[in-house]
């Protein structure tokens, strides 16, 4: 189906490990975005994307590792999770054009590190 | 970046008009505004967006005043599926550093009652 997918959509680790979210667009958008949520801080973001190959910082990057080798996919990695990334994180897509960015998120996935 | 000033929470009824105010004072000549929503554990949802023109579609009404220092979401009969968190956005047209990425406050909590 077309659309923006998020994967998985609950995940709990353990501190220190390695974990990838995934998120995987089928419009082709140039941009892509990753933002967490968390209850007092509202959302937040962390890696953006302009196309393949190119990617940029954004609010709160530490931590984090981004890659996007193929347009449709942008999978953000927590290295050495820390439960101060316990959080929700959401990913977006949006085309490039002028005076529109009409963002698409997709469902976002449920963090908990333990 | 023009930075945006919501009221935290606002009550509306059922089958009501919901007005929603934003204000961006420092607003600059090519910054559009624009307007999502966050219903309850979902990701953030596109509503509507303008420049300086009246704009309307099948979700809301933007309405920006002629100096564009502020601006109302008019959702004309609001329902109980329309409760959600309302953010008001300032984002530039191209070009700068800010070009493609949203930058979310906090929002306004808009609660419709029966």
């Amino acid at each position: 189906d077309a659309g923006i997918t998020q994967s998985p959509r609950y995940k709990i680790t353990e501190t220190g490990r390695q974990v990838t979210l995934m998120c995987h667009q089928t419009w082709s958008h140039s941009y892509m975005f990753w933002y967490r949520q968390d209850l007092g801080h509202g959302l937040r973001l962390i890696y953006y994307s302009a196309a393949a190959d190119i990617t940029d910082k954004g609010e709160v990057p530490d931590g984090y590792v981004v890659s996007r080798s193929k347009t449709e996919n942008f999978p953000l990695t927590l290295e050495s999770a820390t439960r101060s990334q316990t959080s929700v994180y959401f990913c977006a897509s949006s085309e490039r054009r002028t005076g529109n960015y009409g963002y698409t998120f997709g469902s976002g996935t449920r963090l908990t590190v333990v | 970046d023009a930075k945006t000033t919501q009221p935290t929470s606002m009550d509306c009824a059922e089958g009501r008009a919901a007005n929603l105010p934003c204000n961006h004072s420092t607003i600059s000549g090519n910054e559009y505004v624009y307007w999502y929503r966050q219903i309850h554990s979902q990701g953030p949802q596109y509503i509507i967006h303008g420049l300086k023109n009246n704009e309307t579609n099948e979700m809301a009404s933007l309405i920006i005043t002629e100096d564009r220092k502020s601006s109302t979401l008019i959702l004309p009969h609001a329902t109980l599926r329309d409760t959600a968190v309302y953010y008001c956005i300032v984002i530039p047209n191209a070009g700068g550093t800010s070009y493609g990425k949203l930058t979310f406050g906090q929002g306004t909590i808009l609660t419709v009652h029966p």
